[in-house]
């Protein structure tokens, strides 16, 4: 049972867009600490997407954006290309528990 | 670039240990900690801990005290994990990530591949 809640899948067509959220609670999320994203394709290395709730590391697309409110996040993917095929996770601080902790996951699929 | 290397796949029977490495490259090594992820079949990530890279101190999660261990070569930028008196439920998928330090904003870049260990 993962600390930060993710649903477990989402879907799209190309050229949709799709959003992931990401529910956490008072000793993480909802404490202010911010909320990184990462995007893993199976046998690879899990890639950053988004640190600090909405920054995009150089190279990322601006197709992806994210978003905190709350006791929650949310990672959104404009315009679906099939190579967003993946599984993203989130992650944040929580000051009662380990420090790193990480969401379920949500698999995305491009239709 | 920057980027981590792990070895490649285990495959232990219960009881045995394993030592993973994670090396480095891109980068001074011993200027960002190493952290440790486990992920389980069908599970979401879960953090193992970290080693100070300057000092070789290493930090262990809750549930990954005593069987886990944390080393460092710096002569040769590479951390290790080493799992002792393996079990069934070790089989996990393990990856090293280098943590980017802004207090309690830190996040992970980049990951290594992972490292599945089958205990079995």
């Amino acid at each position: 049972q993962s600390v930060l809640t993710q649903p477990p899948s989402v879907s799209g067509a190309p050229g949709q867009r799709v959003t992931i959220s990401c529910i956490g609670s008072s000793s993480n999320i909802g404490a202010g600490y911010d909320v990184h994203w990462y995007q893993h394709l199976p046998g690879t290395a899990p890639k950053l997407l988004i640190h600090g709730n909405s920054n995009r590391p150089s190279g990322v697309p601006d197709r992806f954006s994210g978003s905190k409110s709350g006791t929650s996040a949310s990672l959104a993917i404009t315009g679906l290309q099939t190579e967003d095929e993946a599984v993203y996770y989130c992650q944040s601080y929580d000051s009662s528990l380990s420090p790193w902790v990480f969401g379920g996951g949500t698999k995305l699929t491009v239709l | 670039q920057v980027q981590l290397v792990q070895s490649g796949s285990e495959l232990k029977k219960p009881g045995a240990s394993v030592k993973v490495s994670c090396k480095a490259s891109g980068y001074h090594f011993t200027s960002y900690a190493m952290n440790w992820v486990r992920q389980a079949p069908g599970q979401g990530p879960e953090w193992m801990g970290w080693i100070n890279t300057n000092t070789g101190n290493p930090t262990y999660a809750q549930d990954f005290t005593g069987r886990f261990v944390f080393s460092l070569d710096t002569s040769v930028s590479t951390a290790y994990l080493q799992i002792s008196s393996l079990k069934v439920e070790d089989t996990a998928v393990y990856y090293c990530a280098r943590e980017i330090p802004t207090g309690t904003s830190n996040w992970f870049d980049p990951w290594g591949q992972g490292t599945l260990v089958t205990v079995s």
